[in-house]
C-alpha cells in the first residue's frame, strides 16, 4: 500500500497568513493527488485534483503543486472560513489512501 | 445541484449486519463511479469500496473484503453498502462519494455521512 504522510500535523496561523502544507507519498504517484478540506461535523470538500487543478467553485487562494512523491497545498491568504483540517489522497493505485490530516487553527 | 443522502446507519452488535443506502440526485447517476469512504471518530479518512457506473466492476479495501458488498441500482439512483460480520473497528461515519470526471477515485461530491456504531 502507498503510505501518505503530511506535515505539519497542525499549524496555528492568522487571517491573511500564507500557509503551506506538505504531503509525501511512500512511492511515486505521478500527479494522482487530491486535496480535501474538512470542517468539524461535515463531509470533506474537494479543493485540488491532479495535484494542481483547482476544483470548480474553490477560491483561487488555494493552489497545489508537486508530482512523484512530494506535494504541497498553499493557501495564499488565510481567510476565517479556511480554519479546518486538510487531507491529501493518492488516486494512483489501490487502496486509495489518505494522509492523516493537517489541522489549521487560529493563532 | 448534486445531492447525496446516506441512510441506514445505527447501533449494531459485533457480528451483526447493516445495509447503508445513498440516494443520489442532480447528476446522471449511471455515468459515474461511486464510493464509500469512512471516518472513525476523531480519526482520518479510509477508502472502503468503489463501484463503476454500470456496476460491473467493484473494488474493496482489504479491511472489509469478504465482509462488505457494494452495489447500485441505477434505476433508483441509489448506492448501497451491505456490511456483514461487523467488528468494533468498523465503527465510523460512512460517507458516500461521487467519482469525478477526471478520476473515479477523486471524490468531488460527498454525502453528509451516516454513523455506524458496532458495540455490545
Amino acid at each position: 500500500d502507498i503510505q501518505m504522510t503530511q506535515s505539519p500535523s497542525s499549524v496555528s496561523a492568522s487571517v491573511g497568513d500564507r500557509v503551506t502544507i506538505t504531503c509525501r507519498a511512500s512511492q511515486g504517484i505521478s500527479s494522482w493527488l487530491a486535496w480535501y478540506q474538512q470542517k468539524p461535523g461535515k463531509a470533506p470538500n474537494l479543493l485540488i485534483y491532479a495535484a494542481s487543478s483547482l476544483q470548480s467553485g474553490v477560491p483561487s487562494r488555494f493552489s497545489g503543486s508537486g508530482s512523484g512523491t512530494d506535494f504541497t497545498l498553499t493557501i495564499s491568504s488565510l481567510q476565517p472560513e479556511d480554519f479546518a483540517t486538510y487531507f491529501c489522497q493518492q488516486a494512483n493505485s489501490f487502496p486509495f489512501t489518505f494522509g492523516p490530516g493537517t489541522k489549521v487553527d487560529i493563532k | 445541484e448534486v445531492q447525496l443522502l446516506e441512510s441506514g446507519g445505527g447501533l449494531v452488535q459485533p457480528g451483526g449486519s447493516l445495509r447503508l443506502s445513498c440516494a443520489a440526485s442532480g447528476f446522471t447517476f449511471s455515468t459515474y463511479a461511486m464510493s464509500w469512504v469512512r471516518q472513525a471518530p476523531g480519526r482520518g479518512l479510509e477508502w472502503v469500496s468503489t463501484i463503476s457506473g454500470s456496476g460491473g466492476s467493484t473494488s474493496y479495501a482489504d479491511s472489509v473484503k469478504g465482509r462488505f458488498t457494494i452495489s447500485r441500482d441505477n434505476s433508483k439512483n441509489t448506492l448501497y453498502l451491505q456490511m456483514n460480520s461487523l467488528r468494533a473497528d468498523d465503527t465510523a461515519v460512512y460517507f458516500c462519494a461521487k467519482g469525478s470526471t477526471s478520476s473515479a477515485w477523486v471524490f468531488d461530491h460527498w454525502g453528509q455521512g451516516t454513523l455506524v456504531t458496532v458495540s455490545s
